[in-house]
């Protein structure tokens, strides 16, 4: 079965860090590139950040850079997100994603179940 | 940055109807589109995109095109199931990605 299981989503104080988790199985984990999406609460979803299939190229949405990073360990099958500097307004659902692309389309086939990131005080 | 709007972005509708649901762009989608299920409490769940469909492996009641800035999601006959949020979302920009706000459907 493909699937992709995260971890790592916790209670923090503002100015805190955290570090998710999604390991990949089922499927050949270095064939994809995959991106970190959230969804605050009652809101919509939010692209947070794309890694290519190798590692080696990384985008991240212009309002996180700087305080949100993204990893890989094919190895592991794992993809991580790094968070520091956390903000009330980081308090979310994030959600790994798989993507499928190759000219002309592009979009997530299987999503992670989620990790729920509250940062209070 | 790609603007997204949806219409409606609240549908009240029975098992059986037929429910449109229209995404409208800033900057053309071409086939680089795609929507998402989201049932609540519920990671999304892809649906459909702009590929052809043998890649998809899309329910049959599932439908969706492009035209322009304009994008039409269509659920033929609405199942059970089907009572959830949908998500529009335009990749034109990859790997930058964009969502539209959700349409909840409901039911009346």
């Amino acid at each position: 079965e493909v699937q992709l299981v995260q971890s790592g989503g916790e209670v923090v104080r503002p100015g805190g860090s955290l570090r998710l988790s999604c390991e990949g199985s089922g499927f050949t984990f270095t064939n994809f590139e995959m991106n970190w999406v959230r969804q605050a609460p009652g809101k919509g979803l939010e692209w947070i950040s794309y890694i290519d299939s190798s590692g080696s190229t990384i985008f991240i949405a212009d309002s996180l850079r700087g305080r949100f990073t993204v990893s890989r360990d094919n190895a592991k099958t794992s993809l991580y997100l790094q968070v520091n500097h956390l903000r009330v307004e980081d308090s979310a659902i994030y959600y790994c994603a798989r993507i499928v692309s190759g000219p002309p389309y592009y979009y997530m086939d299987v999503w992670g179940g989620g990790t729920t990131v509250i940062v209070s005080s | 940055d790609i603007q997204l709007t949806q219409s409606p972005s609240f549908v009240s509708a029975s098992i059986g109807d037929r429910v449109t649901i229209t995404c409208r762009a800033s900057q053309g989608f071409n086939s680089f589109f795609a929507w998402y299920r989201q049932k609540p409490g519920k990671a999304p769940e892809f649906l459909i995109s702009g590929a052809p469909s043998f890649q998809s492996g899309v329910p049959s009641r599932f439908s969706a095109s492009a035209s322009g800035t304009e994008i039409t999601f269509t659920i033929s006959s609405l199942q059970p199931e089907d009572f959830a949020t949908y998500f529009c979302q335009h990749g034109y920009s990859y790997p930058r990605v964009t969502f539209g706000p959700g349409t909840k459907v409901d039911m009346k």
